[in-house]
């Protein structure tokens, strides 16, 4: 399958800090998620960007296919963003496969 | 209301009884999986299928089976539970084809002990 590697594996941040998450893929993909994992274990969809920049509140994300990263971000940062942050990359059968994440914790 | 629906959510059972995690989605989508997570291993997924009576190995099919009889149920089964099936299982759906939104259920914490 393909390989996904994300950076950093942990990061804390204090509240208002801004960050960026980065994903690494290994293949050409059909499409990419970012997912964030609240601390009940619930995963929710944050972004489906297969090339380009979207943004939603403070949270924006970029993926430049070519080149097989995408990054996002988070601005103002607040406790409610703690929890671990997915990249997921789609094959060209609906299979995704997922990095091993970015655990973010936001102290206040 | 949209949903993946898994049962059940939280069980500790003993090494060799037989279990099922069951699986139901109310958007007749095509496609559903099942992935494991792991710590320090992110999810990996274990089986999917494309529609009725298509399912296909993922990267961690081993000790376990899957059924789909019908468009909206997966169940996930373990014939034969060990302690490295101790996992968060998560069921997730979709429409086939590349582009459409993947919903994915809350999640079932299984201890095999």
């Amino acid at each position: 399958g393909i390989q996904v590697e994300q950076s950093p594996p942990d990061l804390i941040l204090q509240e208002g800090a801004n960050s960026t998450l980065r994903c690494n893929f290994s293949d050409s993909v059909n499409n990419l998620q970012w997912f964030h994992q609240n601390p009940w274990g619930q995963l929710i969809n944050l972004f489906y960007i297969p090339s380009g920049t979207k943004q939603n509140g403070r949270l924006s994300a970029t993926t430049v296919a070519t080149e097989r990263y995408s990054l996002l971000y988070i601005s103002s940062s607040q406790t409610t963003d703690s929890g671990v942050y997915f990249c997921a990359v789609e094959d060209g059968a609906n299979n995704l496969f997922f990095g091993t994440g970015t655990r973010l914790t936001v102290i206040p | 209301e949209a949903q993946v629906t898994q049962n059940p959510r939280y069980l500790i059972t003993v090494t060799g009884k037989k279990l099922t995690v069951t699986c139901s989605q109310n958007m007749n989508h095509e496609y559903m999986s099942w992935y494991r997570q792991d710590p320090g291993l992110g999810l990996r997924q274990i089986y999917y299928s494309m529609n009725v009576e298509v399912t296909d190995k993922g990267d961690v099919p081993e000790g376990y089976k899957v059924s789909r009889k019908e468009k909206r149920n997966f169940p996930l089964i373990l014939e034969s539970p060990s302690p490295n099936q101790t996992s968060l299982y998560f069921c997730a759906s979709s429409r086939y084809g590349s582009g459409n939104t993947i919903y994915f259920g809350e999640g079932s914490w299984l201890t095999v002990v």
